[in-house]
């Protein structure tokens, strides 16, 4: 089983400022088989990033993803108030998937 | 448009059985690959359990294997999992989620917004 750990568990942001989180792998994930989600209270996930760095459909160009391997990252340039949830990754090259824990990114 | 909606979901004992249901519209269901992912009180994702689109290949985790089936109906739009033998940990709001790219097992593009079980005595 790939373990995906993230980092920070938390990010305090003010609105415009840039957001980058953190996601490694405890062994390479094949394929760069990596995506990010975005879940908000109350809400279902929702697919920002597919392929370590495709944006899915109706994605923000704000939303950028990057990496390889074991190491992976999610950056947002420029924080909108609609931002501030918390962000998943998952990687889906080998069964089980896995997601990480998670990174909350807050108002500061 | 995509919209997926889950059903079945309720208090149940430990040892207990329920069958989510999860409704499929707006897409060829029978094209896609589908994924039951939950998510416990305050707690991060997990993936339950894969069916590809013809139901050939079917996955599992760990936790669940012997407990729980996936299955799909693509007649009629729907998506099942059968939970038997329920444990206070499966308590969690499960959804149902569409595979993207064609995959069999794999990310989830389009989800709905849940239904929750509840295993207490």
């Amino acid at each position: 089983e790939i373990v995906l750990t993230q980092s920070p568990g938390t990010l305090s942001l003010s609105p415009g400022e840039r957001a980058t989180l953190s996601c490694r792998a405890g062994q390479s994930v094949s394929r760069d088989s990596l995506a990010w989600y975005q879940q908000k209270p109350g809400q279902a996930p929702r697919l920002l990033i597919y392929g370590a760095s495709i944006r899915a459909t109706g994605i923000p160009d704000r939303f950028s993803g990057s990496g390889s391997g074991t190491d992976f990252t999610l950056t947002i340039s420029r924080l909108e108030p609609e931002d501030f949830a918390v962000y998943y990754c998952q990687q889906y090259g080998s069964s089980p998937l896995t997601f990480g824990g998670g990174t909350k990114v807050e108002i500061k | 448009e995509v919209q997926l909606v889950e059903s079945g979901g309720g208090l149940v004992k430990p040892g207990g059985s329920l069958r989510l249901s999860c409704a499929a519209s707006g897409f060829t269901l029978s094209s896609y690959g589908m994924n039951w992912v939950r998510q416990a009180p305050g707690e991060g994702l997990e993936w339950v359990s894969s069916i590809s689109g013809g139901s050939r290949y079917l996955y599992y985790t760990d936790s669940v294997k012997g407990r729980f089936t996936i299955s799909r109906d693509n007649a009629k739009s729907s998506v099942y999992l059968q939970m038997n033998s329920l444990r206070a940990e499966d308590t969690a709001v499960y959804y149902c989620a569409r595979i993207f790219g064609g995959f069999d097992h794999s990310g989830s593009d389009y989800w709905g917004q849940g239904t929750l079980v509840t295993v207490s005595s």
